[in-house]
C-alpha cells in the first residue's frame, strides 16, 4: 500500500455544487494530517490542517478517520478559483529514514462555469 | 514579509556543468527540506535538515548535495546534472517539529531543465 493515496481525478465540477473527495494513508502511527492546494506550476500552499474531530473553515471541511485511515476534504459551493490540485499529505514515521511529511500525488479538480 | 526565496526560478543547462539552487529563508525555522515534483510521482523529498550542520538524505538523494552551514540558507547542489534531473524543485522550511504542527512553507520553485 502505497504511504499516500489519492484518485488523480480530474474531477470536472459544476460551479456551486459540492465536491468531496478522499485519501488513504497507510501509517497507522501517522499524526499530523493536512490538505495543500497547488495551482499549475506553482507551489503548493497549506488549505487547512485536519484534527481528530474534524475542523471547517469556510466552505471547506476536513474530516479524519483513523480506523479507517483516511482522511477527506468537502468544499461546498464550488467557485471557479477552487479548481486546482489538492494534495493529502501525511507525517512520516518517526525515527531513522526519510522524516517530515509525505505528500501524496494530488487530485486534480476543476470548476465549471 | 514571511517568505522562503529559491533562485533562480528557472534554469536550463548541459549535462554535467555543476550548478546550485539557492534556498533562504528569513522565518528563524529551524527545518528545511528540497523535494522534486515530477508529473505522475508527485513531490519527493531529496534532502533535509532539522537545524545548522545537519542534514539527512530523503527518499532521492542520489546526483544531490546539500549543505546548511546557516539557519537561514539551504543551497541544492548538484554536482553533475544529467538529463533525469530535469525537474520542478521546491524548497520547504517549517517552524519546529519538522512541519508536523503547522505544515511547510514553500519556496516559488526552480524549473531546472537538464540537455
Amino acid at each position: 500500500r502505497k504511504e499516500v493515496e489519492q484518485d488523480p481525478g480530474p474531477f470536472n465540477v459544476p460551479e456551486g455544487a459540492t465536491v468531496a473527495f478522499n485519501c488513504t494513508y497507510s501509517n497507522s502511527a501517522s499524526q499530523s494530517f493536512f490538505w495543500y492546494r497547488q495551482d499549475c506550476r506553482k507551489e503548493p500552499k497549506l488549505l487547512m490542517s485536519v484534527y481528530s474531530s474534524g475542523n471547517e473553515d469556510g466552505r471547506f471541511t476536513a474530516q479524519l478517520n483513523r480506523a479507517s485511515q483516511y482522511i477527506s476534504l468537502l468544499i461546498r459551493d464550488s467557485k471557479l478559483s477552487d479548481s486546482a490540485t489538492y494534495l493529502c499529505v501525511v507525517n512520516r514515521s518517526a525515527g531513522g529514514g526519510a522524516d517530515g511529511l509525505t505528500f501524496g500525488k494530488g487530485t486534480h479538480l476543476i470548476i465549471q462555469p | 514579509e514571511a517568505q522562503v526565496t529559491q533562485n533562480p526560478r528557472y534554469l536550463i543547462t548541459v549535462t554535467g556543468k555543476k550548478l546550485t539552487v539557492t534556498c533562504s529563508q528569513n522565518m528563524n525555522h529551524e527545518y528545511m527540506s528540497w523535494y522534486r515534483q515530477d508529473p505522475g510521482l508527485g513531490l519527493r523529498q531529496i534532502y533535509y535538515s532539522m537545524n545548522v550542520e545537519v542534514t539527512d538524505k530523503g527518499d532521492v538523494p542520489e546526483g544531490y548535495k546539500v549543505s546548511r552551514k546557516e539557519k537561514r540558507n539551504f543551497p541544492l547542489i548538484l554536482e553533475s546534472p544529467s538529463p533525469n534531473q530535469t525537474s520542478l524543485y521546491f524548497c520547504a522550511s517549517s517552524q519546529y517539529n519538522r512541519g508536523l504542527d503547522y505544515g511547510y512553507t514553500f519556496g516559488s520553485g526552480t524549473r531546472l531543465t537538464v540537455v
